[in-house]
């Protein structure tokens, strides 16, 4: 089983849709998660992290963590061509590395 | 803030070169620097990672005499790929975290293309 588990895609959203992205994590411990947003020949870029349980918003991003059922999620509100990215799920399992979902692409069309 | 730089950004060069890579944490101190590479259409593999003033820590695969990494201080750490070969040609990316929180600030990347 992998630790950090993803939809690989694409997911295709219209523009102006919210887009929902998913993740799931195996090791229970788990304390903080990230989301990342890479576009295709670039490096990923920091979105947002969350620690606690619940929903944390950032303008049109928001992060809710579920520790129970081990699951993370992204939702892009007014979503935006620009938006077209993969986003990668990460986590961090307590020796300082995070461990990383093979991420989901995500396509906004016009 | 949280700016991460790396360079150079291309790097083409003959096989059985050596060929470093800097990556710089710029507005903040990085005690713990990663060093990710990543072939084209799959995910990001953590390649090390390399602490301040101490020894890196490699995954497992990854060929420590091959892939050398120095971290001298908090804002500056090294990748150096030894006899490069065209099978090390990837996109080379390093990421930061700083003192106080966890997160990690990757870096531009840098693509090495080995002829």
């Amino acid at each position: 089983q992998k630790e950090v588990e993803q939809n690989s895609g694409p997911l295709s959203v219209p523009e102006g849709a919210i887009a929902s992205l998913n993740c799931t994590y195996s090791d229970r411990g788990s304390q903080s998660f990230f989301w990342y947003r890479q576009y295709s020949g670039k490096s990923p870029e920091l979105i947002m992290s969350i620690y606690s349980n619940g929903d944390k918003e950032d303008g049109r991003f928001t992060a809710q963590l579920n520790k129970a059922s081990q699951y993370v999620s992204l939702l892009i509100r007014d979503s935006q061509p620009s938006d077209s990215a993969t986003y990668l799920c990460a986590v961090n399992t307590g020796f300082q590395k995070l461990v990383f979902g093979t991420g989901t692409r995500l396509l906004v069309s016009p | 803030g949280a700016v991460v730089s790396q360079h150079p950004s291309w790097v083409i060069c003959k096989s059985g070169t050596s060929v470093k890579i800097e990556c710089r944490s710029l507005d903040f101190q990085a005690t713990t620097m990663f060093w990710y590479r990543q072939f084209p259409k799959q995910s990001l593999m953590l390649m090390a990672t390399s602490n301040e003033g101490s020894k890196a820590t490699y995954e497992q695969g990854v060929e420590k005499d091959k892939f050398l990494i120095n971290h001298a201080s908090l804002t500056l750490s090294t990748l150096t790929v030894t006899s490069a070969h065209p099978e090390d040609s990837s996109f080379y990316i390093c990421s930061a975290r700083g003192l106080v929180h966890e997160t990690q600030y990757f870096g531009p990347g840098t693509r090495l293309l080995v002829l």
